[in-house]
């Protein structure tokens, strides 16, 4: 069974659109993190909940809006796609909030936008 | 800001040689990870050390943390074709109740069979 799993894969879409991105983990883990990785693999931090409560929220665009539902899972919307916006955005999880507990990553979303 | 620095950023290597990756960062740390990402998938965790061990080791692989010089080296003995990934560290920064990480931009291993 897949631990952490994002729909979709990929993602084409153009300027202008919104998209969404879902996430699910059925680790039972409380924590739940976005990723956003660049064409040069850097990856940076964009949201963290934990129990359903935002605890991280990096400078974002707020174009970019979490959703957690429930603490299995974590959805990112993101409004008026830009160029910018392309990039693999993972989901990961762990099983509480703190640095001393690995994390779970998903396969990522590719999202290109044209 | 870019909290790891990793060097180097490309390292190819014959089968069965070993492959010493380091990590620097900037201010102090309670835990340091390793994660390995195959091209085109999601992150793997490998080891997680704390800033009061200096040596880890599982299996194949060898983390050492020196928090004086704000370093970390994985060594991976014996290396295999399927060890060709890219290959990450992670520092919480000092704050790790949130576990936000900060991620270095990696070293491209190239394992040749």
């Amino acid at each position: 069974d897949t631990a952490v799993s994002q729909t979709p894969k990929y993602l084409v879409t153009q300027m202008g659109n919104d998209k969404s991105i879902k996430c699910e983990q059925n680790l039972g883990h409380d924590t739940m993190y976005w990723y956003k990785q660049d064409s040069k693999k850097f990856l940076k931090i964009m949201f963290s909940y934990n129990n359903k409560e935002l605890i991280i929220n990096e400078t974002v665009p707020n174009r970019f809006s979490p959703k957690s539902p429930d603490k299995a899972h974590l959805n990112l919307h993101i409004n008026s796609l830009e160029l910018g916006d392309s990039a693999v955005y993972f989901c990961a999880s762990s099983q509480v909030a703190g640095g001393n507990y690995e994390q779970y990553f998903g396969p990522g979303t590719r999202l290109t936008v044209t | 800001s870019q909290q790891g620095e990793e060097d180097p950023q490309a390292l190819s290597i014959q089968e069965g040689e070993n492959a010493t990756m380091n990590c620097s960062y900037k201010t102090s740390i309670n835990n340091l990870q390793w994660y390995r990402q195959n091209s085109g998938r999601g992150l793997v965790h490998l080891i997680l050390i704390r800033s009061n061990e200096r040596e880890k080791h599982s299996g194949r692989l060898r983390v050492t943390l020196d928090t004086s010089k704000k370093s970390s080296s994985l060594l991976i003995t014996a290396s295999r074709a399927a060890d060709t990934a890219s290959y990450f560290c992670a520092t919480d920064k000092g704050s790790s109740n949130t576990g936000k990480l900060i991620f270095g931009q990696g070293t491209t291993l190239q394992v040749k069979p």
